[in-house]
C-alpha cells in the first residue's frame, strides 16, 4: 500500500509569508504526528492529531498550528515566516497511539529567504 | 530531504564488523524506547523498539539493550554492510500517543 505522502517535496518561501504543507497518512492510519528537523536542534516533535483531535503539542510558538480533517489526512500551518524555520517538515503516521512503528514520509524541505 | 547535517557525532566500521551505538536518554517514564534509521533523502525508518519493562531485544542482525539506571540505550548492528550507512536516531514514546521524543543522532558509516 502507499506509503506517507508529503506535499510540496520543496518551497521556498520569503520572510513575513505563511505556508501550508500537506500530508496524506497511510491508508487506515488516523494518527498523524508533525516533526521539525533541522542540523542545529534535530527533530523536534510539532503535534500530533488523532481523529481530528490534537493530542499533544510541541513547544513551538503559536505561528505553528495545524489540523487533522475526516480522512485523516493533515495539514501544518506557518505564519509569518522567519528565517529560523527554514528547515525539513515530516509527517508520520500510525495506526493507534499503542503501536510504536511510526511511518515517516519523505519531509518536506522548507527554505524561508 | 536529506537527513541531520553537519554536527553529529559520526561513527566510522569497516564492512563486516559489528556496530554499537549509543543514546542517553532523559524520561525515565518512557513506556518504548525505539531505534530509527534515516538515510540521506528519506524520511525516518523503524528498527526496532523496546519496552520500558525489558531489557534486551533481539532482531534481524540488531539488537537493542536498555539499561534504565543509567538511562541509556543501545543498537548493536552485526556484521555491518555498506547498506547500514545512514544517521541513527533513538527514541521515547509513551503508550497511546504517537509523540517521538528523539535523541541528537548518530552518523554511521561503513567502509567496503
Amino acid at each position: 500500500k502507499a506509503g506517507v505522502t508529503q506535499t510540496p517535496r520543496y518551497l521556498i518561501k520569503t520572510r513575513g509569508q505563511q505556508v501550508t504543507l500537506s500530508c496524506s497518512p497511510i491508508s487506515g492510519h488516523r494518527s498523524v504526528s508533525w516533526y521539525q528537523q533541522t542540523p542545529g536542534q534535530g527533530l523536534q516533535f510539532l503535534f500530533e492529531y488523532f481523529s481530528e483531535t490534537q493530542r499533544n503539542k510541541g513547544n513551538f510558538p503559536g505561528r505553528f498550528s495545524g489540523r487533522q480533517f475526516s480522512n485523516s489526512r493533515s495539514e501544518m500551518n506557518v505564519s509569518t515566516l522567519e528565517l529560523g524555520d527554514s528547515a525539513l517538515y515530516l509527517c508520520a503516521s500510525g495506526s493507534t497511539g499503542g503501536n510504536t512503528e511510526a511511518f515517516f514520509g519523505q519531509g518536506t524541505r522548507l527554505t524561508v529567504v | 530531504g536529506e537527513s541531520v547535517g553537519l554536527h553529529l557525532p559520526t561513527l566510522s566500521v569497516q564492512e563486516g564488523d559489528n556496530s554499537i551505538i549509543n543514546c542517553a536518554y532523559s524520561n525515565s517514564a518512557s513506556d518504548y524506547f525505539i531505534w530509527y534509521k534515516q538515510e540521506s533523502g528519506k524520511g525516518p525508518q523503524f528498527i526496532i523498539d523496546i519496552r520500558s519493562n525489558m531489557d534486551k531485544r533481539q532482531g534481524q542482525r540488531v539488537t537493542v539493550l536498555l539499561n534504565k539506571t543509567v538511562k541509556h540505550l543501545s543498537l548493536q548492528i552485526a556484521a555491518t554492510q555498506p547498506g547500514d550507512s545512514a544517521v541513527y536516531f533513538c527514541a521515547e514514546k509513551n503508550t497511546g500517543f504517537q509523540k517521538l521524543v528523539f535523541g541528537t543522532g548518530t552518523r554511521l558509516l561503513v567502509s567496503p
